[in-house]
């Protein structure tokens, strides 16, 4: 079993929609959350970090982890074609390693 | 401000032979750090650096992957021999401090076609 699980894509959505995107992971260990977006032929970029259960919003995106469950997620509002990218959750327990998940395909049609 | 450099972009290169990239973090970060992009699957770390030393290399394919960080700053990345399962990205990463604490900023890197 991965240490990190994430939903395959890729994913279609129409402009305007709200996007949903989850990972679930093994290790409790695990303390930091993020979410990366790396657009084609880019290299991945920071977009939200998360520390606690909870809920963390940043414009149109928001982060949601439930330790309990090991089960995070990155939602957009208003999806827009520039949103159409692969989405990478990435967790780490508090020491220098990074783990990723496998990644979502996401295009966004007008 | 700079982000992560890396070069070249693109490399075609025949199987059995060498190839080598290079990575330029940013400035003042000590923290470096080389992960490998297979189509389709998120990044993997190979090996990471604290200034000039590996402090994680357990994924590295000792055999015909080599990596140094001179001086703490540049790094390269050298697989010697090549085989068509080495078809990737390099990406290179850099942070000042523990991902979690502080962002790792990832250059575009290298995508490596061997054939």
């Amino acid at each position: 079993q991965k240490e990190v699980e994430q939903d395959p894509g890729p994913l279609s959505v129409p402009e305007g929609a709200i996007v949903s995107l989850n990972c679930t992971y093994s290790n409790s260990a695990f303390q930091y959350f993020m979410w990366y977006r790396q657009y084609s032929r880019k290299g991945p970029e920071l977009l939200m970090y998360t520390y606690s259960s909870g809920n963390k919003e940043d414009g149109r995106f928001t982060a949601q982890v439930d330790k309990s469950s090991k089960y995070i997620s990155l939602f957009i509002r208003d999806s827009q074609p520039s949103d159409s990218a692969t989405y990478l959750c990435a967790i780490t327990g508090g020491g220098n390693k990074l783990t990723f998940g496998t990644g979502t395909q996401l295009k966004v049609e007008l | 401000e700079a982000g992560v450099v890396q070069s070249p972009r693109y490399k075609i290169i025949e199987k059995k032979q060498p190839v080598a990239f290079w990575c330029n973090p940013i400035s003042g970060h000590n923290t470096l750090y080389w992960y490998r992009q297979n189509l389709g699957q998120g990044p993997e770390l190979l090996i990471r650096y604290e200034n000039e030393e590996a402090v994680d290399d357990s994924q590295l394919p000792k055999d015909r992957f080599s990596a140094e960080r001179l001086k703490g700053v540049d790094s390269t990345l050298k697989i010697q021999p090549a085989e068509l399962g080495d078809s990737a990205v390099y990406l290179c990463a850099s942070s000042f401090g523990p991902v979690g604490n502080t962002e790792a900023f990832f250059g575009q890197g290298t995508r490596l076609t061997v054939v």
